[in-house]
């Protein structure tokens, strides 16, 4: 398994402000997912990072709200541009195990936005 | 588009007992299924993974097992403690795809 860790583990963040989360692995891996979990709610995935291209991002997020950042095979940073209160969520990165699949995720990142 | 749906939202039960989560899916050409386990205000843990072609899969006092043409999964806990007091989702991917598709989870309560 891989081991995850995110920054910041949790902030207060003003409206019209913007959050940068990093995410760090263990290990080098081909794909990173960036998830959100709204309160209440299951988790959505935002978008995939590959190192060296641009980031997939899915229905419903765009590019402009949440620009990613893949510099290298351990790391990616996700910013939550121009939030709002409705953006307030948990943020949490995933990879990809080597065997079978198997996705493991980060403790997450809490936001809060007034 | 493909949907999981969890039941019960929430379970509560005494300590000792064994219990039986359940996950469906309405699209059964799913590559995997995997159950994970969160706690409050804190990030997933993966518990057991089960790929399309496996039926089930055990880890200590659990088992998940896949009826992938029915669309459905189980997630069986045995003796439950209190420490298995979590939230618990059920989540796919699709052939060609890693992206999961979440059920919305089955919070557990577990009663000393």
């Amino acid at each position: 398994s891989a081991v995850i860790s995110q920054k910041p583990s949790r902030d207060i963040c003003q409206r019209g402000t913007s959050l940068t989360i990093q995410c760090q692995v263990d290990s080098q891996v081909t794909m990173m997912f960036w998830y959100r979990q709204q309160p209440g709610q299951s988790l959505t995935l935002i978008a995939t990072a590959n190192q060296g291209s641009e980031a997939t991002y899915e229905s419903g997020f765009v590019i402009d709200k949440f620009p990613i950042s893949r510099p290298n095979l351990t790391f990616s940073t996700l910013t939550v541009s121009n939030m709002s209160p409705e953006d307030s969520s948990i943020y949490l990165c995933s990879v990809e195990g080597w065997q079978n699949n198997e996705q493991f995720f980060g403790p997450g990142t809490r936001l809060t936005v007034l | 588009k493909q949907e999981v749906t969890q039941i019960p939202a929430a379970l509560s039960v005494p300590e000792g007992e064994n219990l039986v989560l359940n996950c469906s899916f309405t699209d059964s050409a799913i590559y995997n299924l995997q159950w994970f386990r969160q706690d409050p205000g804190k990030g997933l843990t993966s518990l057991l993974l089960i790929q399309s072609s496996q039926r089930e899969q055990t880890s200590g006092r659990l088992n998940a097992s896949l009826d992938k043409s029915s669309g459905r999964s189980t997630l069986y806990i045995a003796a439950s403690q209190p420490g298995d007091s979590a939230t618990y989702l059920c989540a796919v991917t699709q052939g060609g795809s890693e992206k999961l598709v979440f059920g919305k989870g089955t919070k557990l309560t577990v009663n000393p």
